[in-house]
C-alpha cells in the first residue's frame, strides 16, 4: 500500500458523460499530482495542485479540471468523455523532494 | 514539450541474465528517475538520481546520470521473476523553478522466460 488511495478502481462511462475521480494523497503531503496512462502516448503529466492551489499544468484538456480540497484530498473532472479518453489515471502525492514523489493504484477509465 | 526517449521498447531475456535500458533526451534534465510498474499498480520509484555522473545503486539495480545531463541508463544484473514488468525512465527538466510534472519515456518491458 503506496499511502495513496484513488477511487474508484474501474469506470465504464458512454460518451458524452462526465465523472470524477478521487485522490486521497499519502498523510502529510500537500502536493497531488495527476497522470494519464495510455497505450500510446505513455504516461503523461496533467495538473499539479499544492496546499489548495493549482502549481503546474502539463497536457490537460479543456473538458477536464481539477481541484484540490481543504483536507488535501484532490478531484479531477472529465466531462464530455470520448473514446480516447480511455486511459488509466494515477495520482501521486508528495511532501518535499522527489524521493517521496508516489503514485497510487489508479483509476481504469472505460469509455464506451 | 520534452521528450525522453526509451530504449529498448521490449526484453526477451532469460533468467539470471543481466539486463540493460537507457533513456535519451533532446533537452537537459536536472534530475533522472527510474519507476517499475507492475500490472494494476502505479509506478515505483526505484533509483533517483540528482547529479550529472552519478552512479546509484539499489540491490542488483545500478542507475547512471549521464554527464551531458541528457542520457541515463538502468542495469539489472542477475534478472529474476518477480523482475517482469514495465521500467520507465523519468525527469524533471532544467530549470530554475516551475512545473513539478515528470516527463516518462515510453517504458521498457521486460519479460523472462522459463
Amino acid at each position: 500500500d503506496s499511502g495513496v488511495t484513488q477511487t474508484p478502481k474501474h469506470l465504464i462511462t458512454a460518451t458524452g458523460q462526465r465523472v470524477t475521480l478521487r485522490c486521497s494523497p499519502r498523510s502529510g503531503d500537500l502536493s497531488v499530482y495527476w497522470y494519464q496512462q495510455s497505450l500510446d502516448q505513455g504516461l503523461q503529466f496533467l495538473i499539479q495542485y499544492y496546499n489548495g492551489e493549482e502549481r503546474a499544468k502539463g497536457n490537460i484538456l479543456e473538458r477536464f479540471s481539477a481541484q484540490q480540497f481543504p483536507d488535501l484530498h484532490s478531484e479531477l473532472n472529465l466531462s464530455s468523455l470520448e473514446l480516447g479518453d480511455s486511459a488509466l489515471y494515477f495520482c501521486a502525492s508528495s511532501g518535499t523532494g522527489v524521493d517521496g514523489y508516489t503514485f497510487g493504484s489508479g483509476t481504469r477509465l472505460t469509455v464506451v | 514539450g520534452q521528450q525522453l526517449n526509451q530504449s529498448p521498447q521490449s526484453m526477451f531475456i532469460q533468467e539470471g541474465e543481466d539486463v540493460s535500458m537507457n533513456c535519451t533526451s533532446s533537452s537537459i534534465f536536472n534530475t533522472w528517475l527510474w519507476y517499475k510498474q507492475d500490472p494494476g499498480e502505479g509506478p515505483v520509484l526505484l533509483i533517483a538520481l540528482y547529479k550529472a555522473g552519478e552512479l546509484t545503486s539499489n540491490g542488483r539495480l545500478t542507475a547512471q546520470f549521464g554527464i551531458t545531463r541528457k542520457d541515463s541508463f538502468l542495469n539489472i544484473s542477475a534478472s529474476i521473476p518477480s523482475d517482469v514488468g514495465i521500467y520507465f525512465c523519468a525527469g524533471l527538466p532544467y530549470s530554475g523553478g516551475g512545473a513539478d510534472g515528470l516527463t516518462f519515456g515510453k517504458g521498457t518491458h521486460l519479460i523472462i522466460q522459463p
